[in-house]
């Protein structure tokens, strides 16, 4: 199995620019997970969904973030605009189960907002 | 607000030594909890999980919980270079919740 797939692996952008995070999970698996990982405030939950559903956003920062996940193989973070403090890697996973289950990351996102 | 906590460290081990790693947690109906490693730059992996009081151990890793105390530990034994890392502990509060909470984590260095 391929494992979790992010793109793109590095992000370099300026302030106000929309910036687009892109995953796919392990087939198969019903959950992903959008994390976020900084040295300040570690990985921090942002949204998950099950069955392609949003179940919890209650970790996104702001309104500036969206996450969609239009099939099961497929899931997107949009950043719009971005700002300097939303640099930081951000990581997506994918687990079989929910309740607790094992998580697989991705290689992560680092993103940079100049 | 569900916390969990570890020592940020390093921790500085010599090789061949046994590694002790601590978190502790805050949500008392926390049902799973699992250590993850994290290399520099890369990605979390799963390394143990534990569900029920008492000791699980797999191979030179041994994780230990006791909810009365709301604290998990890590164990290494036999400590090699390729043990640094940091170690992440992540917590899963059931009840229908999916999502792990994890500490910031612990920075272990074993030294040859």
């Amino acid at each position: 199995d391929a494992g979790v797939i992010q793109s793109p692996r590095h992000e370099v952008t300026e302030m106000g620019q929309e910036v687009t995070l892109r995953c796919k999970p392990i087939s198969g698996h019903d959950y992903l997970f959008w994390y976020r990982q900084t040295m300040m405030r570690g990985l921090e939950l942002l949204i998950y969904f099950n069955n392609n559903v949003p179940i919890d956003d209650s970790g996104m920062p702001e309104d500036r973030f969206s996450a969609k996940m239009p099939n099961a193989s497929f899931s997107t973070l949009k950043i719009q605009p971005s700002e300097p403090r939303d640099s930081a890697v951000y990581f997506c996973a994918s687990s079989l189960i929910g309740g607790g289950g094992e998580l697989f990351f991705g290689e992560g996102s680092r993103l940079t907002v100049l | 607000q569900k916390e969990v906590e570890q020592n940020s460290g390093p921790l500085s081990v010599p090789e061949g030594a046994i590694a002790s790693l601590n978190c502790t947690y805050s949500d008392r109906v926390s049902q799973s909890f699992f250590w993850y490693r994290q290399y520099s730059g890369k990605s979390p992996e799963l390394i143990m999980s534990i569900y029920s009081n008492g000791d699980k151990e797999d191979g030179r890793f041994t994780a230990q919980l006791n909810k009365a105390s709301q604290y998990v530990s890590l164990l290494i034994r036999d400590s090699q270079p390729s043990d640094s890392a940091t170690y992440l502990c992540a917590v899963n509060a059931g009840g229908g919740a999916d999502g792990l909470t994890f500490g910031k984590g612990t920075h272990l260095i074993i030294q040859p």
